[in-house]
């Protein structure tokens, strides 16, 4: 198993300006992710963190807004650049210790963001 | 190609049964389960692989019918700690999970 943790767990931000979110996991995993979910709402993923490359995103999601980094089997950033109020929301990453087709996702608890 | 799942809220009263189903447009590989308390991350209850499976822990178990490329989630005389919201999520072996809108059950004394 694994725990992952997540910094901040929760901001308010000016529109236009830009935060990065940690992601940081107690034991190697295989892949990661970025996940966006509003109050109530479906978990939606926004990309894949892949390891000493780009990541990969889904329709709707670019590298300029929502720029990945992931620089080990540990670690994450996804920064949330040029905010709006439709932003704001709740940005999850996961992991898993292997291919996430047949392995449990473990999940951080979340980084709460609101844009003014 | 998000699931579909139903009902999309549950009440039920203690020791009541409920049963919630997942279905995709898309062939499946595995269907995924996770329960979501308010305010929490989304916790792992079980994944079925492709081979029409059936898994269950507790008094929470699962099917899963890859030819109608569906799945259900039987929860067995509910406890009051099985509130939350229920998640299906699907992968056709794409190395991504694809969530459903979620079930929200909860569950009365």
């Amino acid at each position: 198993s694994a725990v992952i943790s997540q910094k901040p767990s929760r901001d308010i931000c000016q529109r236009g300006t830009s935060l990065t979110i940690q992601c940081q996991v107690d034991s190697q995993v295989t892949m990661m992710f970025w996940y966006r979910q509003q109050p109530g709402q479906s978990l939606t993923l926004i990309a894949t963190a892949n390891q000493g490359s780009e990541a990969t995103y889904e329709s709707g999601f670019v590298i300029d807004k929502f720029p990945i980094s992931r620089p080990n089997l540990t670690f994450s950033t996804l920064t949330v650049s040029n905010m709006s109020p439709e932003d704001s929301s709740i940005y999850l990453c996961s992991g898993t210790q292997g291919g996430p087709s047949y392995n449990e996702q473990f999940f951080g608890p979340g980084t709460r963001l609101t844009v003014l | 190609q998000q699931p579909v799942q139903s009902p999309q809220a549950v009440i039920l009263r203690e020791g009541e049964d409920a049963v919630i189903n997942c279905s995709s447009s898309k062939a499946l590989y595995s269907v995924h389960w996770y329960r979501q308390k308010h305010g929490e991350a989304p916790v792992f209850l079980m994944i079925l692989l492709k081979g029409g499976e059936q898994k269950g822990h507790d008094k929470i178990s699962a099917s899963f019918n890859e030819k109608k490329q569906q799945s259900s989630l039987y929860l067995t005389a509910s406890q009051l700690s099985y509130s939350g919201t229920y998640f299906c999520g699907t992968s056709n072996r794409d190395d991504k999970i694809i969530f459903g809108k979620g079930t929200r059950l909860h569950i009365l004394p």
